[in-house]
């Protein structure tokens, strides 16, 4: 079935310094692929998204392009905030179905030190 | 509009005892899910509802689990009998349509001692 690999955590970074968070998919079908956000004690956000070969999506400065050859959605920001801090998720929604729910992978902490 | 409620945020009971969760979705959202996240996991798909019909449900959804959606707006999930292994944050989100952006609530975080 479908899935979501991404980097394990937790990753910790210093203010200003560049993020990378990695992320590979299996799908049978063409799906869309998302990264969300959870900041502490708060719901999860969409943080930005691709729906096709090629796309790149971007959002408070984070960017992530979706690569069919190599199956990957890559996280990056050029320069982290403390405010950056959270848990961030890969995730697919692959139309096969008709159902539309959400394929996450395990998520990956973040903490960023000033 | 002040987007997908859950009550209660938390809930601890013991072994054993029923619980139920509700979710309000975004007044015009007709489609609802409910995912489970553990510890060190990410989201995993329960059931979902477009309207007040349950269209889908995950094989993680066992016998004990019961989610309804009466008049295709808020919803409940119910776990009876509750074991530890269901201890977990449950989340809910809404979407006006299957391609559409799904806005995740603050989830309610069951604790079974």
């Amino acid at each position: 079935g479908d899935s979501v690999t991404q980097m394990e955590g937790p990753v910790t970074l210093s203010e200003e310094a560049f993020l990378t968070i990695n992320c590979t998919y299996t799908a049978t079908g063409y799906p869309s692929l998302f990264w969300y956000v959870q900041y502490p004690g708060e719901g999860l956000q969409l943080l930005l998204k691709a729906t096709k070969a090629d796309d790149k999506g971007s959002n408070k400065g984070f960017e992530a392009t979706y690569r069919k050859e190599t199956t990957s959605f890559h996280l990056e920001k050029g320069s982290v905030q403390v405010s950056d801090s959270a848990v961030y998720f890969c995730a697919l929604r692959d139309y096969g179905g008709s159902q539309g729910n959400l394929i996450f992978g395990k998520g990956t902490k973040l903490s960023v030190k000033p | 509009d002040t987007g997908v409620s859950q009550n209660p945020r938390h809930k601890i009971t013991k072994r054993g005892q029923n619980v139920t969760f509700r979710c309000d979705p975004i007044s015009e959202h007709n489609r609802l899910y409910w995912y489970r996240q553990t510890l060190g996991q990410g989201p995993e798909f329960l059931t979902y509802f477009q309207n007040e019909a349950q269209l889908e449900k995950s094989r993680l959804l066992s016998d004990r689990f019961s989610a309804e959606r009466p008049k295709g707006s808020f919803s409940t999930l119910e776990i009876q009998r509750t074991e530890q292994g269901d201890s977990a944050m449950y989340l809910c989100a809404s979407t006006l349509g299957a391609r559409d952006e799904q806005f995740f609530g603050p989830g309610t975080r069951l604790t079974v001692l």
